[in-house]
């Protein structure tokens, strides 16, 4: 059984850019959820979508946004990219029997 | 802000019981407790959840106090592998805004 999968593993950006993440979740899993994870602030929320609506939605600002499609596949976007933003992302898919499974992240530096 | 307390770091002699513990006096008599863990840089991994009864499953054992207010996830047999950092959450199920403390940062020592 095929696990999350992200893509891609690393992205270099500069300042002011914008950038896309994609997530495929596991097959039937319905929910995806985003995280953005840094040293200092650890595993923060971002937001949780369930058959395409926005569900959850955590304290970040409007630069971060995020979709999802038909087929439960996701993507986060980050406009306007600022050295904060530098983080390891990522995607969990979920059932409603509990638990998340973590992709392996995508690993964004923004330079 | 999270739910839940737990040591910020622990120690654990490799081949023995790793106990971690985690406060939850809030809890709600809906969710349950879901433990994970990330080794470094690693995705979170799920380990096991509970909501009354103790639970194990082929990686750990969680005992869950009778008023709900507190568990423990026990691994058997630490091995070096487990060093990682452990989460343990609260939720009414994983379709929910889950949030993630500092976590206990678990060394197994040779």
């Amino acid at each position: 059984k095929a696990g999350v999968t992200q893509t891609p593993r690393y992205l270099i950006k500069t300042r002011g850019q914008q950038v896309t993440l994609s997530c495929s979740p596991i097959s039937g899993h319905r929910s995806v959820s985003w995280y953005q994870q840094t040293p200092g602030q650890g595993l923060q929320f971002l937001f949780e979508y369930f058959s395409e609506t926005q569900r959850n939605k955590g304290n970040f600002p409007g630069r971060f946004s995020g979709r999802q499609f038909s087929n439960s596949r996701s993507e986060m976007n980050v406009s306007t990219l600022e050295l904060g933003d530098s983080a390891l992302y990522l995607c969990a898919s979920s059932t409603s029997w509990g638990g998340y499974t973590f992709g392996s992240g995508t690993r964004l530096t923004v330079v | 802000d999270a739910k839940t307390t737990q040591p910020t770091s622990m120690d654990c002699a490799e081949g023995r019981a790793a106990n971690l513990p985690c406060n939850h006096s809030t809890i709600s008599g809906n969710e349950y407790v879901y433990w994970y863990r990330q080794i470094h840089s690693q995705g979170p991994q799920y380990i096991i959840h509970g909501l009354k009864n103790n639970e194990t499953n082929e990686m750990a054992s969680l005992i869950i106090t009778e008023d709900r207010k507190s568990s423990t996830l026990i691994l058997p047999h630490a091995t070096l592998r487990d060093t990682a950092v452990y989460y343990c959450i609260v939720s009414p199920t994983s379709y929910d805004k889950v949030i993630f403390g500092p976590g206990t940062s678990l060394s197994v020592i040779p």
